[in-house]
């Protein structure tokens, strides 16, 4: 059984740039999270999608968005890039909601603003 | 406060002690309570999930719930170096999100 995969893996932007990070969830599960890690602050939730609806967001700005498709597959995306948006980003897949049961995580995808 | 607060150690135990892991956190609705073990440039696992009061044993692992107190702890018997990782405690705060302790990194010495 595949696991969660996340696209790409390492990515280098400059400030301003936007960027788009990919999430494919395991199959069969519905809900897929996003959270940012740095050293300092651990993880931070993002947002959840579940069936292609928003199913909660997490404190930070509107720069951050994401979407859901039917198949459940899911996208971030980060405008106007900050050096403070370096980090690694990691989706989370599940069968039912994030707060049921247990998150599957991909490997992450590693954004590095210069 | 913050929502989940973890010791962020490092936290170093001999290989075949008991290593014990705390955690305190905000919200006293709260139901479900989870450990995520994390190794150094891995992805978070879940070893442990916890819903009541009192303690939960899996194999070596022994998770400890306090409701009252707003506490939750680990505790890792016959500590292997294989134990050694970032554990990351982890709430439903106000049964909507998954929150996250920071984590504390556990080394254990051969």
């Amino acid at each position: 059984k595949a696991g969660v995969t996340q696209t790409p893996r390492y990515l280098i932007k400059t400030r301003g740039q936007q960027v788009t990070l990919s999430c494919s969830p395991i199959s069969g599960h519905r809900s897929v999270s996003w959270y940012q890690q740095t050293p300092g602050q651990g993880l931070q939730f993002l947002f959840e999608y579940f069936s292609e609806t928003q199913r909660n967001k997490g404190n930070f700005p509107g720069r951050f968005s994401g979407r859901q498709f039917s198949n459940s597959r899911s996208e971030m995306n980060v405008s106007t890039l900050e050096l403070g948006d370096s980090a690694l980003y990691l989706c989370a897949s599940s069968v039912g909601t994030s707060n049921t049961g247990e998150l599957f995580f991909g490997e992450g995808s590693r954004l590095t603003v210069l | 406060q913050k929502e989940v607060e973890q010791n962020s150690g490092p936290l170093s135990v001999p290989e075949g002690a008991i290593a014990s892991l705390n955690c305190t956190y905000s919200d006293r609705g709260s139901q479900s309570f989870f450990w995520y073990r994390q190794y150094s440039g891995k992805s978070p696992e879940l070893i442990m999930f916890i819903y009541s009061n009192g303690d939960k044993e899996d194999g070596r692992f022994t998770a400890q719930l306090n409701k009252a107190s707003q506490y939750v702890s680990l505790l890792i018997r016959d500590s292997q170096p294989s134990d050694s990782a970032t554990y990351l405690c982890v709430n439903n705060f106000g049964n909507e999100k998954l929150t996250f302790g920071t984590g504390t990194r556990l080394t254990i010495i051969p």
